[in-house]
């Protein structure tokens, strides 16, 4: 799976949007990115995933360069329960060998300030 | 839905002590996986399975034995605890057709 570059940590105001980098320059065809956070010591959680283009849930939107050598999370309207580790990770497409094995890096931890 | 089940939630081990820390799902998920984490650092993965009697190594088994006898649970073992295995263990079950990990709330193990 390809590798992704993170920033450590990224600050934001609450009611601001806060968009979280990540860098995945080594990314193949098939590779997917997903995005994941984890709320102080509990179990990780899925937010959105996406291929090539750009994707949106009712938590967030993913937007994905032309490239796809990048991407953005970009949460519209942060809040006090967003501050969190944040995980860029990209992951082979289902069906390969790998079974689509997902890599947790380092994250981004997001503060969100009042 | 329960989700994912794991238990304990907390442990405390003297070296050389065994223990089987609990998965369970019921979402009918073929893939399970174990993941270590320890302070300041994301999640490292120890074993997977992609269906019953099918386990495959992670990152990190070393210490660890895993079994899958039915698609609902998959126990991770530790026959003889190390200080070094000290750390949040979360156990995540997903469809082998997308990359959701549901993950359990996490067994904090510590090793003396």
């Amino acid at each position: 799976d390809a590798k992704t570059t993170q920033p450590p940590s990224m600050d934001c105001a609450e009611g601001r949007a806060a968009n979280l980098p990540c860098n995945h320059s080594t990314i193949s065809g098939n590779e997917y990115v997903y995005w994941y956070r984890q709320i102080h010591s509990q179990g990780p959680q899925y937010i959105i995933h996406g291929l090539k283009n750009n994707e949106t849930n009712e938590m967030a939107s993913l937007i994905i360069t032309e490239d796809r050598k990048s991407s953005t999370l970009i949460l519209p309207h942060a809040t006090l329960r967003d501050t969190a580790v944040y995980y860029c990770i990209v992951r082979a497409s289902p069906g390969g060998t790998s079974y689509g094995k997902l890599t947790f890096g380092q994250g981004t931890i997001l503060t969100v300030h009042p | 839905n329960a989700g994912v089940t794991q238990t304990p939630k907390f442990q405390v081990l003297k070296t050389g002590q065994s223990m089987t820390l609990q998965c369970a799902q019921d979402m009918n998920h073929e893939y399970m996986s174990w993941y270590r984490q320890d302070p300041g650092m994301g999640l490292r993965l120890i074993h997977y399975s992609v269906g019953a009697g099918i386990t495959d190594q992670g990152e990190v088994p070393n210490g660890y034995n895993v079994s899958r006898s039915t698609t609902e649970d998959f126990p991770l073992r530790l026959l003889s605890a190390a200080p070094s295995q000290t750390s949040v263990y979360f156990c995540a079950s997903r469809t082998l057709n997308t990359g959701e990990l549901f993950f359990g709330e996490g067994s904090r193990l510590t090793v003396l």
